[in-house]
Order: structure tokens, then sequence, then C-alpha cells
């Protein structure tokens, strides 16, 4: 146990499907990420969130929409995804000192595997 | 970031020490050296990190040579549970880590 849950662990969804995952941390820090693993490469970051606000958005298309309530939940909207979005998705969770951009210790979640027929 | 070297499968007996190398010679002076690792199909899990001096925690060692351009990982005494994707990150002047392919160790009985 991180202290990060997502959920669900698995979703299978139709292309024409709207979804939403969902991120939570119980560790008290104010950034929080998506990430994206498909298979046979690595990781590759999709958003930040730092205290709340988006701060990185990696060309990540539209049919992605990520929402950050509050800095202990995070979701990932998804509509007219397509196969190719089949992928492992990870939400992790971090502690940044505010202004400041040192890096740190990510927690990362079990993952959401999902699957687009 | 700078960019990191590592190869891509090693194997361990159980027991033994793992000894997981890693190249980062354009390293700059104000980035860390992190290891994380990846159980199949499961979250990344952060194991230790540091930036000059070697570091010591419950899960591992964390060798870095005087110049930085390189570190090595150790697992005093591998067990089939560390089995594993390890990943050498370096990173510093912002927040991201940038995941390369990392090392695949395989702990045989």
């Amino acid at each position: 146990e991180t202290g990060v849950t997502q959920t669900p662990r698995h979703l299978v969804m139709g292309m024409t499907n709207k979804k939403s995952l969902k991120c939570e941390q119980h560790l008290g820090h104010n950034a929080m990420y998506w990430y994206k693993q498909s298979a046979k490469k690595p990781l590759e970051l999709m958003f930040v969130y730092n205290f709340k606000e988006q701060t990185e958005n990696n060309s990540v298309p539209s049919r992605f929409s990520p929402e950050c309530p509050n800095s202990s939940h995070l979701f990932l909207h998804l509509h007219t995804l397509q196969p190719e979005d089949s992928a492992l998705y990870l939400c992790a969770s971090s502690q940044l000192g505010r202004g400041t951009r040192v890096a740190d210790t990510q927690y990362f979640g079990p993952g959401t595997r999902l699957t687009v027929l | 970031d700078a960019k990191t070297t590592q190869p891509p499968s090693m194997d361990c007996a159980e027991g033994r020490a793992a000894n997981l190398p890693c190249n980062h010679s354009t390293i700059s002076g104000n980035e860390y050296v992190y290891w994380y690792r990846q159980i199949h199909s499961q979250g990344p899990q952060y194991i230790i990190h540091g930036l000059k001096n070697n570091e010591t925690n419950e899960m591992a060692s964390l060798i870095i040579t005087e110049d930085r351009k390189s570190s090595t990982l150790i697992l005093p005494h591998a067990t089939l549970r560390d089995t594993a994707v390890y990943y050498c990150i370096v990173g510093g002047s912002n927040y991201k880590l940038t995941f390369g392919k990392g090392t695949l160790l395989t702990v045989n009985p």
C-alpha cells in the first residue's frame, strides 16, 4: 500500500463510451500526476497538477480530460477513445515546495488497466 | 534532465546481492539520482534517491561515484519478490520523472 488508490482497477469500454478514472491520495501531498504505460513502452507523463492547478500537459489528445477538484483527488475523464489508447493508466502524488521545482519522490497507485474495443 | 543508460536485463541468485548499474554521464550538479522499480503490471515503487553521498534504507543501498557519472543500486539479499524492472532516473531541475526502459532483474531460486 502506497497511500494512493485508483478505481477502477480494470475497465473495458467501447470507442463511443464516456468513462472516468479516479485517483485518491491519503498522503497529504500537494501534487498529483497521470501517467500512461502502453505495452512494452516506458511510462509517459500525461498531466501534472500542482496545488490543484494544471502545470503540465504533455501534448495529450483532448479525448483525455483531467480534473483535480482538490489536492487529494484526481480524475481522468475519457471520451471517444481509440483502441491504441488501451494501456495501464497510473496516478502518482508527491509533495512539492511552493515556488520550487525540485525533483521529489512520487508515490504511485496500482493503476487502471484500460481496454478500448 | 540527464539521460541514463542501464543494461536491459540481469539475473541474480536468491539470497545473493543484486548490483544494478546505471550510467548518467551528463548529470548536472543539482540533479538527483532516483531508483524506482515496477513489478509486473503494478505501479512503480520508490526505492531510494541520492545526490552525492551514498544512501541506505531498509530496501537498498545507493552507491554514487565521486564524479557522479554512474551509480549502483544494491539489493543486499535478493528474494524472488525482487524480480521487477528497475528504473534509474536523474532529475532535479523540475518535478518530472522521465522513465526509460530500465533493467529487468530476474531473481532465480
